[in-house]
């Protein structure tokens, strides 16, 4: 069974400062997807980032970066220079390449940033 | 912006009526989701159907039917409500090959009240 534990149920931050949210996953497929969903207080769900089991290489997007590591089953969320309009809800997820590709969500990190 | 509706998009029934909830793809996308979102549990997944008709069950499928007549439609049938589908409701649809199958695109969502 495929499992995706978010251990941080709320973080507040001071804006400004860096935020790491950590996202740990369980499955014993070879082949399988991460992702990373922003939910916004109004509610929609964000797509954030992408990323296979064969590419461990980390990634940065403007303020926003991702760090997949295998060894540790791990694939955690860093936020450098936090701002007021980063307060979300921010949720991991596990996909299979399997038929169906269904998403496997952990319980989400609340964040709040303060001015 | 991926082309899905959920209707309606607020909702409040008593215990014991039928209630269906509809996802709306203007995509063509083979596969689509519902989900629901609940405190401390992040997204599960209820149903799911990869293809016209073909349907099978999620994580969380008991107490709630659902029916795919064509491409575009996905209805989520709650044949009795329960207070403990009181939740917010999430359509997902994929794609069928490349990028497009392995991310899901996510509707509004529909706020369900249960009393």
């Amino acid at each position: 069974a495929q499992k995706v534990t978010q251990a941080q149920t709320e973080i507040s931050v001071v804006e400004k400062e860096d935020v790491t949210l950590d996202c740990v996953y369980e499955t014993r497929d070879t082949t399988y997807y991460l992702f990373w969903y922003k939910q916004p207080p109004s509610g929609e769900l964000v797509f954030l980032i992408r990323r296979n089991s064969f590419d461990e290489q980390n990634e940065i997007s403007g303020r926003y970066s991702w760090n997949f590591q295998k060894s540790t089953s791990s694939f955690n969320f860093t936020i450098t220079a936090s701002q007021v309009v980063d307060s979300a809800v921010y949720f991991c997820a596990l996909s299979l390449m399997e038929y169906g590709n269904k998403l496997v969500f952990g319980a989400g990190t609340i964040l709040r940033v303060k001015s | 912006d991926a082309g899905i509706t959920q209707s309606p998009r607020h909702k409040v029934t008593e215990t014991g009526t039928p209630v269906t909830l509809r996802c709306h793809q203007t995509e063509n996308h083979r596969y689509m989701y519902w989900y629901r979102q609940d405190p401390g549990h992040g997204l599960r997944l209820i149903h799911y159907s990869y293809g016209v008709k073909d349907t099978d069950k999620g994580e969380v499928s008991d107490g709630y039917s659902v029916s795919r007549s064509k491409t575009e439609d996905f209805l989520l049938t709650l044949e009795s409500a329960t207070s403990s589908q009181t939740s917010v409701y999430f359509c997902a649809i994929s794609g069928n090959s490349g990028a497009s199958y392995n991310e899901q695109f996510f509707g509004p969502g529909t706020r369900l009240t249960v009393l």
